[in-house]
């Protein structure tokens, strides 16, 4: 299993980015995926999930309305849209693989991350 | 919202045991996944399911969850073992993370 995530950049706060994970080594259909942040120094965020054929995405509450999760399974890759970017959006932003393809289990494999700073 | 509640950080001789525990309304309800996660890395999935180990984990990690508390067993601590430890539940469909222990071999 390989996750890359790419898209981490400096932007100023109230603009867009759009972070991108390339997955390979397996079967990228054939899973839910989920997008999972730290700020540097602090702990885990859970942030979306998205079930195998997009049927379920779920956000947390912090980035409800301003973030969209959506996959390519034909393209083996999973995005997240970030909207009106705020200064505690600033974090490393991991792409994981869930161990089903339907609901939400644990993390069973992890990309390295990209960082996303906002700037107010 | 949902909270669970780990110590900051544990500290622990190498060769003993270490203990990591995990707080939470009813979180024997739920099912528990632990994460290592070493300086500079990304997380590794330990153990899921309250007490299953992925392979390629050593046996010295187990895993137990009853009423409010989960625990991370680290039989036989080693100094590769120093990490942060995060427990994660989910809740409503919701994914919640422990603040994080930080696990030190002295």
């Amino acid at each position: 299993v390989h996750l890359v995530e790419s898209g981490g950049a400096l932007v100023q706060s109230g603009r867009s980015l759009r972070l991108s994970c390339a997955a390979s080594g397996f079967t990228f259909e054939d899973y839910a995926m989920h997008w999972v942040r730290q700020v540097p120094g602090k702990g885990l965020e859970w942030v979306s999930g998205i079930t195998w054929n997009s049927g379920t995405i779920g956000y947390a509450d912090s980035v409800k309305g301003r973030f969209t999760t959506s996959r390519d399974n034909a393209k083996n890759s999973l995005y997240l849209q970030m909207n009106s970017l705020r200064p505690e959006d600033m974090a490393v932003y991991y792409c994981a693989k869930d161990r089903g393809a339907t609901g939400w289990h644990y993390f069973d494999s992890w990309g390295q991350g990209t960082l996303v700073t906002v700037s107010s | 919202s949902y909270d669970l509640t780990q110590p900051p950080s544990v500290s622990v001789s190498p060769g003993q045991t270490a203990s990591i525990t995990c707080s939470g309304d009813k979180l024997g309800d739920k099912y528990t996944s632990w994460y290592q996660q070493k300086s500079g890395q990304s997380p590794v999935l330990v153990i899921y399911q309250d007490n299953k180990r992925p392979s390629g984990i050593p046996e010295r990690f187990s895993g137990s969850n009853s009423g409010n508390t989960a625990t991370l067993t680290i039989s036989g601590t080693q100094a590769v073992d120093e990490a942060d430890y995060y427990c994660q539940a989910w809740d409503r469909s919701t994914g919640v993370f422990g603040g994080g222990a930080k696990l030190t071999v002295l």
